[in-house]
């Protein structure tokens, strides 16, 4: 069972560009989450995804970036006229919907993560 | 929301002693407890979880702990090794809810 897959591994954008990241989430796992991190920091939880759905976008800024998990092919996320301020490490994780007596609960599988940085 | 802090930031041992990394949570209802070890230029590899309905989980050289009462939960690696060298963080969340919180991290050293 393949692992969580991000591509592209690096990026290098000029401020103004668009930055394209995408990840397909571990086999059978319908939910997918992108976290931000920036160097010597911990993880900002920006977004998660469902299927076809956006459940919770809270952490991610409301203007340039942009998040979708299309019913076909990986998710996308989207940051528009890219600044200096984007550079940071992008990561992707993925979970099933896992039942127990206590509710369902989110094992979260990372991917290798997207370094991006801008110009 | 969920404030999760982790202490300390870095962690220097010797390779064969213990090495203990704690965490506290502000989230009553928070009752998962994932860490993650991550390597330089890797995505974080989830090591060990614990839930809320148990005290102690141990896999290995590995355990964790968890007092919910004081809200704070933590790492043990016994017998460390240089490749235990990296950055763990702790994390927390509810059930049904995927909005999970990182700790900050600690860059852990083992020295051979």
């Amino acid at each position: 069972n393949a692992g969580v897959m991000q591509n592209p591994r690096h990026l290098v954008r000029r401020r103004g560009q668009e930055a394209r990241l995408r990840c397909s989430p571990m086999k059978g796992h319908s939910h997918v989450y992108w976290y931000r991190q920036l160097p010597e920091e911990g993880l900002k939880f920006m977004v998660y995804l469902q299927k076809e759905n956006i459940i919770d976008e809270s952490g991610m800024p409301k203007e340039r970036f942009s998040a979708e998990f299309p019913k076909e092919g990986p998710s996308i996320l989207r940051i528009q006229q890219v600044v200096r301020g984007d550079s940071a490490a992008y990561f992707c994780a993925s979970s099933p919907v896992s039942s127990s007596a206590f509710g369902a609960y989110n094992e979260q599988f990372f991917g290798p993560g997207t370094r991006l940085t801008v110009l | 929301g969920e404030n999760v802090e982790q202490h300390p930031s870095t962690l220097s041992v010797q390779e064969g002693d213990s090495a203990v990394i704690k965490c506290t949570y502000s989230d009553s209802a928070s009752n998962y407890f994932p860490w993650y070890k991550q390597e330089l230029g890797k995505g974080p590899q989830l090591i060990i979880d614990i839930r809320s309905n148990v005290g102690e989980k141990k896999d290995q050289r590995i355990a964790v702990t968890l007092n919910k009462t004081a809200k704070h939960f933590s790492l043990h690696i016994t017998e460390t090794q240089p490749e235990d060298s990296a950055v763990y963080f702790c994390a927390a969340s509810r059930y049904n809810n995927n909005d999970m919180r990182f700790g900050a991290g600690t860059r852990l050293t083992v020295k051979p």
